[in-house]
């Protein structure tokens, strides 16, 4: 089974500049998340989709951070204008609907600079 | 209050040591446990799940106290491959059955 599929694995940037990151979760796993993780900290969830649909998105800072699942498989993550403060690794993860257990991907490393 | 702490250690221990970590967590309504395992620079990966009535997975041992809102994970005959950051993880808050809110993880180093 092929895992959850991210891209790319590392980016710097400027801040004030944007970046987006892409996520390919497992063949049928209807439920998506994306996670921030800083350094010295659990991950974070910012945003988890069913499907094409938003299920929680509360600590999303909604005013530079945006994402989508079009269709209902991939997702993209923007950041838009970036901070230093987002500096961290992005991890999508996926899984079964009603399943507990996630599958992570191995992450996108942000450094804002 | 944090919805889930943990010791951030390190805990050094050596090798065959039996070392344990807990774990507190503050919704009460929480209804699902797990520890995940995170190498460094790598990703988070389900260690076990965790059950009121305790579950044993060969060397690693898991426990949950709900009435204390507690969570433990006991590894016995330490391996230098258990060296990692083990995050403490509650889910099925408020219904979410799906939503995993993670601990800040502690730090192993299992030595020579």
């Amino acid at each position: 089974e092929a895992g959850v599929a991210q891209s790319p694995r590392y980016k710097i940037i400027e801040k004030r500049q944007s970046v987006a990151f892409w996520c390919n979760p497992i063949s049928g796993h209807a439920t998506l998340y994306w996670y921030q993780q800083i350094l010295g900290q659990g991950p974070k969830l910012l945003i988890q989709f069913q499907n094409n649909g938003v299920v929680d998105d509360s600590q999303l800072p909604k005013d530079r951070f945006s994402a989508e699942r079009l269709k209902g498989v991939d997702s993209t993550l923007k950041i838009q204008p970036a901070k230093l403060e987002d500096s961290a690794v992005y991890f999508c993860a996926s899984s079964l609907s009603g399943a507990p257990g996630y599958t992570f991907g191995s992450g996108t490393r942000l450094t804002v600079v | 209050r944090k919805e889930v702490e943990q010791d951030p250690g390190p805990f050094n221990v050596p090798e065959g040591a039996t070392v344990a970590f807990n774990c507190t967590y503050s919704n009460s309504a929480s209804q699902s446990f797990f520890w995940y395992r995170q190498d460094c620079r790598k990703e988070p990966k389900l260690l076990m799940s965790v059950y009121s009535s305790g579950n044993e997975d060969g060397r690693f041992t898991a426990q949950l106290n709900r009435a204390s809102q507690y969570i433990s994970l006991l590894i016995r005959d330490s391996k230098l491959s258990d060296s990692a950051t083990y995050l403490c993880v509650v889910g099925g808050i408020g219904g979410a059955t799906n939503k995993l809110i993670f601990g800040t993880g502690t730090l192993l180093a299992v030595q020579p």
